[in-house]
C-alpha cells in the first residue's frame, strides 16, 4: 500500500533559522511528488511538483528535493510569514488520486 | 479570478442531519475530488469525479454522497449515517486525472456536529 510519512510533526524554528522537513514515501510506481503550504483554516496550495529522483525547484526561500526515497524541503533564512503547515502528498500509477502526509506545522519566531 | 467556491465556510450539524456541501469551479477542469481533514492526518480521499455523471468512491466514502450533474459543480452530501462527521472538508478540483496534475484547493468548509 501506498504510504507517506512526514516528519517532523511540528518545527519551531527562529527567524533566519534554515532547516529541513522531510517527506518519505513507499510507492509502487510514483508519478510525482507535490509540496503544498495550508494555512490555518486555508486550504492548501500548491508549491512544487518534483517528478524524478535528482530533480530539484526553488521558490524563495524554499528548495524541494528528491530522492527514490524521500523528499526534502530546505527552508533558508526563514521569516515569520513562512509559518504554515507543509503538507507533501504522491500520485502513484495505482491512483487517480493524491496521497498526502499528514503535514509538518513549521512556526517562525522572530 | 479563477477558482473553486466551497459554501458555507462553517456549518453546524444535529444528530440524524443530512448536510450538503456546495463545491464550484470556473477553471474548467474535469476532474474533481472532496477531501476530508483531521488534526494530526493526511487529507483523506472520500469521493472524486473525473468526468460529468460519473464518480468513484475514496477511502472513506461511507456515510458520504456526491453527485456530478454539471462539469463545474460537485456538492458532497454528509448523511446521517457518517458517524463522525466533524471534520474539515476540502474540494479540490485538477484538469484531469490521467497524470500528475496539480489539485487547486477551496478554502475549506469547516462541520460541527452539536
Amino acid at each position: 500500500e501506498d504510504q507517506v510519512t512526514q516528519s517532523p510533526e511540528a518545527l519551531r524554528l527562529q527567524e533566519g533559522e534554515s532547516s529541513s522537513l522531510n517527506c518519505s514515501y513507499t510507492v509502487s510506481g510514483l508519478r510525482g511528488l507535490f509540496w503544498y503550504r495550508q494555512d490555518p483554516g486555508k486550504g492548501p496550495e500548491f508549491l512544487f511538483t518534483l517528478y524524478s529522483a535528482g530533480e530539484e525547484k526553488e521558490k524563495e526561500r524554499l528548495k524541494a528535493t528528491l530522492t527514490k526515497k524521500e523528499s526534502f524541503l530546505h527552508i533558508t533564512a526563514p521569516k515569520p510569514e513562512d509559518s504554515a503547515t507543509y503538507l507533501c502528498a504522491v500520485h502513484t500509477y495505482n491512483n487517480n488520486d493524491m496521497r498526502f502526509g499528514a503535514g509538518t506545522r513549521l512556526t517562525v519566531k522572530p | 479570478d479563477g477558482g473553486i467556491t466551497q459554501s458555507p465556510k462553517y456549518l453546524f450539524r444535529k444528530e440524524g442531519q443530512n448536510v450538503t456541501l456546495s463545491c464550484e469551479q470556473n477553471l474548467n477542469h474535469d476532474a474533481m475530488y472532496w477531501y476530508r481533514q483531521d488534526p494530526g492526518q493526511g487529507l483523506r480521499l472520500i469521493y472524486y469525479s473525473q468526468i460529468v455523471n460519473d464518480f468513484q468512491k475514496g477511502d472513506i466514502a461511507e456515510g458520504y454522497s456526491v453527485s456530478r450533474e454539471k462539469k463545474e459543480s460537485f456538492p458532497l452530501t454528509v448523511t446521517s449515517a457518517q458517524k463522525n462527521p466533524t471534520a474539515f472538508y476540502l474540494c479540490a478540483s485538477a484538469r484531469d486525472s490521467s497524470g500528475a496534475n496539480v489539485l487547486t484547493f477551496g478554502a475549506g468548509s469547516r462541520l460541527t456536529v452539536l
